[in-house]
């Protein structure tokens, strides 16, 4: 089964400084990978995803994130935080084929995103 | 853009009741999914669907019933509330097929407190 790892709970960074948020999954074929974002009291929204290609990924708001087969690890970075960045953020996984199981992405348990002044 | 709306934003219950939380999206979409979100859990999945009167349980379907009867609707029922089932609801849908790189569109969610 697909599982998805996102080790950091809290992560605080100051405005202007650099973002790097961890992600790792595990599936046996090739992944689908999504990252969403919570702003307070909303729903979630894509920031990127990524199917096949590419390995690095563009995403809204100024975020990428790189997938990295090696290391089964789809991390999100932004190279300068704005304080409207502040916000929960989610890493999903999805099958890769169609091929029994379930077929709805696993969703990580979330990195919550503090950034100070 | 897809729309994906919620009833309530807020609602207060009691011990007992039975609660009907809506979800509507306008985008035609096939797959639409009930969450649970609480702190440090993360997303769990409640019920899903593919079409209309399918459903599926998730990982977490005790205490929780779905009915799909119109392709852009479908609602979350709580048959009888209970304390532990305060916490924030999330609907989401997707256009088919399920399985594929289709990203997941969700609601603002609904935070339900049970007294």
């Amino acid at each position: 089964a697909q599982s998805v790892t996102q080790p950091d709970i809290h992560i605080t960074v100051s405005e202007g400084a650099s973002l790097e948020l961890r992600c790792n999954y595990s599936y046996g074929a090739t992944p689908y990978l999504f990252w969403y974002v919570q702003s307070p009291g909303q729903g979630l929204q894509l920031l990127l995803k990524y199917f096949s290609g590419d390995t690095l990924v563009q995403g809204i708001k100024g975020f990428e994130a790189e997938f990295k087969r090696s290391q089964s690890s789809f991390n999100l970075r932004k190279p300068s935080v704005h304080w409207s960045d502040a916000a929960e953020y989610f890493c999903a996984v999805g099958p890769g084929t169609l091929s029994g199981g379930s077929y709805i992405p696993t969703f990580g348990r979330g990195t919550s995103l503090i950034v100070h002044p | 853009d897809v729309k994906v709306t919620q009833s309530s934003r807020y609602l207060v219950k009691r011990t007992g009741e039975k609660v009907f939380l809506e979800c509507v999206q306008d985008m035609d979409h096939e797959n639409m999914f009930w969450y649970r979100q609480d702190p440090g859990l993360g997303l769990r999945l409640i019920y899903f669907s593919y079409d209309v009167k399918m459903k599926e349980k998730g990982d977490i379907p005790e205490g929780y019933s779905v009915s799909r009867e119109k392709k852009e609707r479908f609602s979350l029922i709580l048959e009888s509330a209970s304390t532990n089932q305060t916490s924030m609801y999330l609907c989401a849908s997707s256009p088919s097929p399920l399985g594929s790189y289709n990203e997941q569109f969700f609601g603002p969610g609904t935070r339900l407190t049970v007294l």
